[in-house]
């Protein structure tokens, strides 16, 4: 049973470039969720993505979109790189509805940027 | 607005002790409150979870206690072990149509099990 997973592992972009990060969700799941996690911090939600529309957005500028495909996988996508976009980007993946184990979240390991 | 505070930040007992995290959140509307363990260069890991409608719940040697009244909710790790250090965060998560996935999480605290 295959597990999230995200690519790239790790990122250095240059302030002002724009970031394309991947994730495909585990097995069976159809709702992908983004988090930024600052260093010594916790995760803080960036959207949510169920039947390809974006769900749900947290407090964070339009320099961040997203976009989920047919088969699930999702992109999240950064504009216009300030310094204070470095952090560690976790991918969650959840079954959409509202059965019974539709709330549980289970996170990939994560794309780290740094932005120079 | 939406806030969950967790405390310690930091947690140093001796292996075979108890460990227990708290945490405190704002909207009385949350209704499903998870636990993660985040060991170094991972992402969180899905540890225990509890919803509104339960006052307790236990996983081998973790449980989750959770106070609607006082909108407050616990981690209980007993028997510690070295591999249990690690950071634990606590999250909520909201109800409603307009929020229908979004975690708040907790600051995190950091676990070291000595041996």
């Amino acid at each position: 049973d295959a597990g999230v997973t995200q690519s790239p592992t790790h990122l250095i972009k240059t302030r002002g470039q724009q970031v394309t990060l991947r994730c495909s969700p585990k097995s069976g799941h159809d709702t992908v969720s983004w988090y930024q996690q600052a260093l010594g911090q916790g995760p803080q939600f960036i959207f949510q993505y169920y039947e390809e529309e974006e769900r749900q957005r947290g407090n964070f500028p339009d320099r961040f979109s997203g976009h989920q495909f047919p088969n699930y996988s999702s992109e999240l996508n950064v504009n216009a790189l300030l310094l204070g976009d470095s952090a560690l980007y976790l991918c969650a993946s959840s079954l959409g509805g509202t059965g019974t184990h539709s709330y549980e979240q289970y996170f990939g390991p994560g794309t780290r940027l740094t932005v120079t | 607005g939406e806030n969950v505070e967790q405390h310690p930040s930091t947690l140093s007992v001796q292996e075979g002790d108890s460990a227990v995290i708290k945490c405190t959140y704002s909207d009385s509307a949350s209704n499903y409150f998870p636990w993660y363990k985040q060991e170094l260069g991972k992402g969180p890991q899905l540890i225990i979870d509890i919803r509104s409608n339960v006052g307790e719940k236990k996983d081998q040697r973790i449980a989750v206690t959770l106070n609607k009244t006082a909108k407050h909710f616990s981690l209980h790790i007993t028997e510690t072990q070295p591999e249990d250090s690690a950071v634990y965060f606590c999250a909520a998560r909201l109800h409603g149509s307009s929020n229908t996935g979004k975690l708040i999480f907790g600051q995190g605290t950091t676990l070291q099990v000595k041996p």
